[in-house]
C-alpha cells in the first residue's frame, strides 16, 4: 500500500524558507512523478511543482512559484522535498504531496495523467 | 479567478442525477485530458476520473465524465449522502506552462 506523509515546520515567518518533505512508503520515488499541491483556507487547489526521476522533463514547477521553488527526491530515504523561499502570509495553505501517474505525451513532452495518491496535508501558516 | 470555471455550487436530493460543468479553453482542455477529484470535508483530494473519462479503480461507477471541444463534465448518478464534497476538474494548460485546476463545486445532498 502506497503512502504518502507530510511533516514541516510548523509556522513560519515572513521572508523565511518554507521546508516540507514527504516521506513515500510502499513504491520507489525512482518510479512515477512527485510532487507538491496547496490549498489556501477556504479555497482551491493550486500546483506548485512536480519531478520526475529520470525523465527528460525532470521537473515542472508552477511559473508564478518557479522563482521561490526548489524541489528535489532523496532516493536513499524515499523522500520528496519541498522548498518555498521569501513566504509571505498568500503561502499560509496546506500543503499536500501527490504522487503522479498515467504518462501521457504531447508535443514531444509527457506529463502525469493524474495525481492519483495524495498525503493527508500539513498546515502551513506564515505570521510574524 | 481560476483557468478552469466550475460553478460554485450544485445540489439534489438522493438518488437525483447532478452534473458538474467545467469550461476552459484550446490551450487546456482543448488539448489535454480532463481529470476530476473529490475532496470530501477535512480529507486530502482523491481522483475520480482520470483521461477525461475513465473510473480508477474503486471509484463508483455512478461517477461519470465527459468531454467535448473545451468543456467537460462531471455527473454523479444516483446521488448519495456520501456525495457531498467539493468536486475540482484539472488539466495542464500549454500556454500557462502549468497545471490548472477548476475553482471547485461545492455538491449538496438536500
Amino acid at each position: 500500500q502506497v503512502q504518502l506523509q507530510e511533516s514541516g515546520p510548523g509556522p513560519v515567518k515572513p521572508s523565511e524558507t518554507l521546508s516540507l518533505t514527504c516521506t513515500v512508503s510502499g513504491v520507489s520515488i525512482t518510479s512515477y512523478y512527485w510532487g507538491w499541491i496547496r490549498q489556501p483556507p477556504g479555497r482551491g487547489l493550486e500546483w506548485i511543482a512536480y519531478w520526475y526521476y529520470g525523465g527528460s522533463d525532470t521537473d515542472n514547477y508552477n511559473p508564478s512559484l518557479r522563482s521561490r521553488v526548489t524541489i528535489s527526491l532523496d532516493t536513499y530515504r524515499n523522500q520528496v522535498s519541498l522548498e518555498l523561499s521569501s513566504v509571505t502570509t498568500a503561502d499560509t495553505a496546506i500543503y499536500y504531496c501527490v504522487r503522479g501517474a498515467g504518462t501521457y505525451c504531447r508535443g514531444g513532452r509527457c506529463y502525469p495523467d493524474i495525481f492519483d495518491i495524495w498525503g493527508q496535508g500539513t498546515t502551513v501558516v506564515v505570521s510574524s | 479567478q481560476s483557468v478552469l470555471t466550475q460553478p460554485p455550487s450544485a445540489s439534489g436530493t438522493p438518488g437525483q442525477r447532478v452534473t458538474i460543468s467545467c469550461s476552459g479553453s484550446g490551450s487546456n482542455i482543448g488539448t489535454h485530458p480532463v481529470s476530476w477529484y473529490q475532496q470530501l470535508p477535512g480529507t486530502a483530494p482523491k481522483v475520480l476520473i482520470s483521461t477525461d473519462n475513465r473510473r480508477p479503480s474503486g471509484v463508483p461507477d455512478r461517477f461519470s465524465g465527459s468531454k467535448s471541444g473545451t468543456s467537460a463534465s462531471l455527473a454523479i448518478s444516483g446521488l448519495q449522502s456520501e456525495d457531498e464534497a467539493d468536486y475540482y476538474c484539472a488539466s495542464w494548460d500549454y500556454s500557462l506552462g502549468s497545471w490548472v485546476f477548476g475553482g471547485g463545486t461545492k455538491v449538496t445532498v438536500l
